[in-house]
């Protein structure tokens, strides 16, 4: 089936630098979804992705849609404590709406104090 | 964007009781809905998709009779862990797909379930 790999597992960082992770696939996606997760909480979305080669910024975040549709990245810039958490990459199965959606495993970033 | 709410956000049950987990949309309208589960350090895993009016749609593996799903309004879908177990202790978060055109989902902050 579809899947999604995501890298790196975990990151370990110090405040202030920049961040960068990614996101392949073996099958096409239409649309690239980046989250985030606190511990305890619900995901909450960060950046979609609806265009090949889209690149979209949100904040300190920029994410990019690969232009070969089966990879994405996320950045994040100047990182702050609050960046701490678990950042997922998901795509849907269809076109729709309605469709299910799956996740990769995760990167998990932590600041040293 | 859209707000999912999820309630109880944890509860701690016996073994063998069934238990309760309602998602709702508050400012627009569901007709699918989805459940996962989370394991410890882990990602989320789809259990199944709530469709508003008809049966769900379970995921390979999960049992249809141990978690039943009711989807029984445009705003409402209600998971029931039936004789839980401490293997079924988890973290169950909902979704639903946001209210444009794109197929992006919204997720409720998560029920935390622990049967002792």
């Amino acid at each position: 089936g579809q899947q999604l790999n995501q890298s790196p597992q975990s990151m370990f960082i110090q405040e202030g630098e920049d961040v960068s992770m990614n996101c392949t696939s073996s099958s096409i996606f239409n649309t690239w979804l980046w989250y985030k997760q606190d511990p305890g909480e619900g995901p909450v979305l960060l950046i979609a992705l609806y265009k090949a080669g889209e690149l979209t910024s949100n904040g300190r975040l920029t994410a990019q849609f690969g232009i070969t549709r089966k990879d994405s990245f996320l950045n994040i810039s100047a990182s702050i404590p609050s960046d701490v958490g678990i950042y997922f990459c998901a795509g849907p199965l269809g076109g729709f709406r309605d469709d299910k959606i799956i996740f990769g495993k995760g990167t998990r970033l932590h600041i040293l104090p | 964007g859209a707000v999912v709410s999820q309630h109880p956000s944890w509860v701690i049950c016996k073994s063998g009781t069934s238990v309760k987990i309602e998602c709702r949309s508050l400012d627009f309208q569901a007709t699918t809905m989805f459940w996962y589960r989370q394991f410890p350090k882990q990602s989320l895993m789809l259990m199944a998709t709530s469709n508003e009016g008809s049966k769900a749609t379970y995921e390979q593996g999960v049992e249809k009779d141990k978690f039943l799903i009711n989807h029984a309004s445009l705003t409402l879908s209600t998971l029931t862990v039936t004789s839980a177990h401490p293997e079924d202790s988890s973290f169950y978060i909902c979704s639903a797909p946001g209210f444009g055109s794109y197929n992006e989902q919204f997720f409720g902050p998560g029920t935390r379930l622990t049967v002792l």
